[in-house]
């Protein structure tokens, strides 16, 4: 099963608005990363946030992470309509296989 | 510095049939890791290579099977095509072994099987 789990899977709002994304996961982590994916295309990595870092910006992306409840956020301020896309968390497992865990995603849309 | 490149970008093949699909990862990064993105199941981990060598392997069968150059560009090949096996394949590379670092992904090779 997959280690992250986002919510909403899809969520909906109008450009100018602030989008939130969250993620829950299973096990302790190293660290957790969002990516965001366009139709059908390749991933584009937003930011890694480590296990002893709680809060991380970058641009209009604000990131957190609580470990003790081992979930996440991603907030995109101000969103444009250019936001519309697929977001994934991935998380870095301590134990067990290492690999990257993804999420299934939270799509979100941007309305003009 | 050029991205992450995939050939082909779309490829139908039929049942029972094998496939190879090529990476090159951004210059001067070792570590390419391959994904199986489907809509039921989502991104799934296949294999990792770093420096010719695999250093991780997800829970694929053995028809999944992959390997590394020394200039560090990759190809998967699968065997005996099985109509499950139609997904988007992505790989991804990144400067160390991947999973502690951000991995630049390329834009996929859509496969179709018939």
């Amino acid at each position: 099963s997959q280690q992250g789990e986002e919510d909403p899977q899809a969520l909906s709002i109008q450009e100018g608005e602030n989008a939130t994304m969250n993620c829950s996961y299973k096990t302790s982590i190293n660290n957790l990363q969002w990516y965001r994916q366009n139709s059908g295309r390749g991933l584009v990595h937003l930011i890694l946030i480590r296990s002893n870092e709680r809060e991380k910006h970058s641009g209009r992306l604000r990131v957190t992470l609580d470990t003790s409840k081992k979930s996440s956020s991603l907030l995109i301020t101000a969103s444009r309509a250019a936001d519309t896309a697929s977001y994934f968390c991935a998380t870095d497992p301590i134990q067990g296989a290492q690999k990257l865990v993804f999420g299934q995603g939270t799509r979100l849309t941007i309305n003009p | 510095k050029a991205g992450v490149t995939q050939t082909p970008r779309y490829l139908i093949k039929t049942r029972g049939q094998q496939v190879t699909l090529s990476c090159s990862p951004i210059s001067g990064h070792r570590s390419v890791s391959w994904y199986q993105q489907t809509p039921g199941q989502g991104l799934q981990f296949l294999f990792e290579y770093f420096s010719e060598t695999q250093r991780n392997k997800g829970n694929f069968p053995g028809r999944f099977s992959g390997r590394q150059f020394s200039n560090s560009r990759s190809e998967m090949n699968v065997s005996t095509l099985e109509l499950g096996d139609s997904a988007l394949y992505l790989c991804a590379s990144s400067s160390l072994s991947g999973r502690s670092y951000e991995q630049y992904f390329g834009p996929g090779t859509r496969l179709t099987v018939t």
